[in-house]
């Protein structure tokens, strides 16, 4: 049973414009959610994180947004660079336990 | 930003050797470490928790006798894979997490091949 659900595999946008990912989870349990960026064989580089108390975080080009009625958070890039190309994945956690939930990643090609 | 080191990168040996990987955080105190696991195309999917100083809490189907998890100070955590087979070879990578409501922060993973 997947938790955390990212459905689109992979995302292809123009440099300067926006990318949007999205992620949906099941487990009204989870109050804390996290984007992270991945490149081959290497750990997930933290972006930014999100509390469910509230709807939005910015930082910098990267902005969060969560929708707790309907499950869903999405990850706003403005403007794309080419060196956003990459893996990014969601995940989601009770925020006590710290155990993270992942979604399957979506792959953002950035082209110049 | 926070930094997690993980040791070593990449590991091949025979089938049957016992195999360490270690966890450190280098720029804060890691109340919790976290070990995953990945496999080609998949997500990270999680082993087993650790708090430190106490016992590691294990996800179900991961078994504790084969993947030894030692959470001893609040800077290194180490899981040693024993008798390890082909089919552990993979992408294993820690995390490190200082309070609650905190990002984990991850090293850059050891990927293990058992020949």
């Amino acid at each position: 049973d997947q938790q955390v659900k990212q459905n689109s595999p992979s995302l292809s946008v123009q440099e300067g414009r926006i990318s949007i990912l999205n992620c949906d989870y099941t487990n009204s349990m989870f109050d804390y959610f996290l984007w992270y960026k991945k490149y081959p064989a290497e750990g997930p580089t933290f972006l930014i994180s999100i509390s469910s108390i509230k709807d939005k975080n910015e930082d910098g080009r990267f902005t969060v947004f969560l929708n707790k009625s309907a499950k869903h958070l999405s990850l706003h890039i403005v403007p794309s660079q080419p060196g956003d190309s990459a893996v990014y994945f969601c995940a989601a956690a009770s925020g006590n336990t710290g155990k993270l939930i992942f979604g399957q990643g979506t792959t953002l090609q950035v082209k110049p | 930003g926070a930094v997690v080191s993980q040791h070593p990168s990449w590991v091949i040996c025979k089938s049957g050797t016992s195999v360490k990987i270690e966890c450190r955080s280098l720029d804060f105190q890691a109340t919790t470490m976290f070990w995953y696991r990945q496999f080609p195309k998949q997500s990270l999917m999680l082993m087993a928790t650790s708090n430190e100083g106490s016992k590691a809490t294990y996800e179900q189907g991961v078994e504790k006798d084969k993947f030894l998890i030692n959470h001893a100070s609040l800077t290194l955590s180490t899981l040693t894979v024993t008798s390890a087979h082909p089919e552990d070879s993979s992408f294993y990578i820690c995390s490190a997490r200082g309070r609650e409501y905190q990002p984990q922060h991850f090293g850059d993973g050891t990927r293990l091949s058992i020949l």
